[in-house]
């Protein structure tokens, strides 16, 4: 059974503190996945990684950052957390393979910047 | 730019009242259509994929069809154990950020009364 895994389900932070977002995945899934989700504003992309220490931006990369040290780990930084950054974040992984793209979410975090 | 359309934003049906979620889509090229389906506070499940134009696929009682612009989701008889939202997200040629991208829809939020 696929399985991805968040560190946290829910997080209060303060303003300006360094918020650190876990997720891990036993699929061997070599794309991994960071997402927020808000509401009326959908899932929104915010970096993604197709190998080990390698990351893309995606739509909304503006005060996050993530790492990559192991195929089954990714992490999403946030690196002086502001009230906007409010938000579930869900991680998510996929195969990379032509044939195929279904991406596995994890559960979700939800966290709160105060 | 890749473009993905719900409707309606929501949904009440009567348990057993059968009826179509759509999801329209604007991309350079499809390479898959995904469904998902997420309860609150929780992360998206996934359900189907379809690749073409014509292509079905079924699972209990749901049933996912694709043509060249658009995608339904049609639930017979439903119970209230279907009440969740379900995305939709498209794969496509153009993706950006990397192949491996999906533009997710906003949307249908269904409820299933008994």
């Amino acid at each position: 059974d696929v399985k991805v895994t968040q560190s946290s389900r829910y997080l209060v932070k303060r303003t300006g503190e360094k918020v650190f977002l876990e997720c891990v995945q036993d699929m061997d899934h070599e794309n991994m996945f960071w997402y927020r989700q808000d509401p009326g504003l959908g899932l929104r992309l915010i970096y993604f990684s197709y190998d080990v220490k390698m990351k893309e931006k995606g739509d909304i990369p503006e005060g996050y950052s993530v790492s990559r040290e192991k195929k089954e780990r990714f992490s999403l930084i946030l690196e002086s957390a502001s009230t906007n950054q409010t938000s579930m974040y869900l991680c998510a992984s996929s195969r990379r393979l032509a044939g195929g793209n279904e991406q596995f979410f994890g559960p979700g975090t939800r966290l709160t910047v105060l | 730019e890749d473009q993905v359309t719900q409707s309606p934003e929501a949904l009440r049906l009567q348990e057993g009242e059968s009826s179509s979620l759509n999801c329209s889509y604007t991309v350079s090229g499809l390479r898959g259509l995904f469904w998902y389906r997420q309860d609150p506070g929780k992360g998206p499940e996934f359900l189907f994929t379809l690749y073409s134009a014509g292509e079905e696929k079924e699972k209990e009682r749901l049933k996912a069809t694709l043509t060249k612009k658009e995608s339904f989701l049609h639930i017979t008889a439903p119970k209230p154990e279907d009440s969740a939202t379900y995305l939709c997200a498209v794969w496509s040629w153009g993706s950006g950020a990397g192949s491996y991208q999906l533009t997710f829809g906003k949307g249908t939020k269904l409820s299933v009364i008994p």
